[in-house]
């Protein structure tokens, strides 16, 4: 069955600072990886996918992610964290008995903390 | 352009009450939805539709039912509450295109079982 995993409940990182949260996954076949973030009292939103090609995908807010196939990682980076990047973020992967549906199977999720 | 409506935002029920969480969206998209959310467990996939008439279950539909009469309303209905049952309710759907995996999600409804 596919699965993913964040190690880490939350992070914490100061403003300015890189900032790297974690992610593996278990799947057979291609893994079809993506990144969400909610923010408080809102609904997740996209942030960005790997499905084929490049290992380093950009996405939105100035974020990114390396996919790793030796490490089955996709940890989610910004070079330089703001007080506004605080949320939860969850990572996911498609569900390859989906076929048509294409359901996603989400991690616990991690929160991010930027201090001033 | 409202995209995935969900009402109410909050909700508390006693126990043994029914009562439907709403969900509307305007994108016209086919596949429709409803997941919950408990601190430190991730979103659990309840029910989903692909298309008006059409519904399955998902990992966790016991004590759920839900229905698609449109493409656009897909509401989940909870008949006899249970304190379990305590949790946020999302609901989201997504295109049937080439962005098959981005999901557009409400806003939540935070229903609390007593």
């Amino acid at each position: 069955a596919q699965s993913v995993a964040q190690p880490e409940d939350q992070v914490n990182v100061a403003e300015g600072n890189p900032l790297t949260v974690k992610c593996t996954y278990s799947v057979s076949g291609n893994p079809y990886l993506f990144w969400y973030v909610q923010y408080p009292n809102r609904g997740l939103q996209f942030l960005l996918k790997y499905i084929t090609g490049d290992n380093l995908v950009k996405g939105s807010y100035g974020f990114e992610a390396e996919f790793n196939k030796s490490q089955t990682s996709f940890h989610l980076k910004k070079p330089s964290a703001l007080v506004s990047d605080s949320a939860l973020y969850f990572c996911a992967v498609r569900d390859s008995g989906g076929g048509a549906t294409n359901k996603l199977i989400f991690g616990t999720g991690t929160l991010l903390a930027v201090q001033p | 352009n409202a995209g995935v409506t969900q009402t109410p935002k909050f909700r508390i029920l006693k126990i043994g009450q029914s009562m439907t969480l709403q969900c509307a969206q305007d994108m016209n998209h086919n596949y429709m939805y409803w997941y919950r959310q408990d601190p430190g467990m991730g979103l659990k996939l309840i029910y989903y539709s692909v298309g008006a008439g059409i519904t399955d279950k998902g990992e966790v539909p016991n004590g759920y039912n839900v229905s698609r009469s449109t493409t656009e309303d897909f509401p989940l209905r909870l008949e006899l509450a249970a304190p379990s049952q305590t949790s946020v309710y999302f609901c989201a759907s997504r295109s049937r295109g080439r962005e098959v995996e981005k999901l557009f999600f409400g806003s939540g409804t935070q229903l609390s079982v007593l």
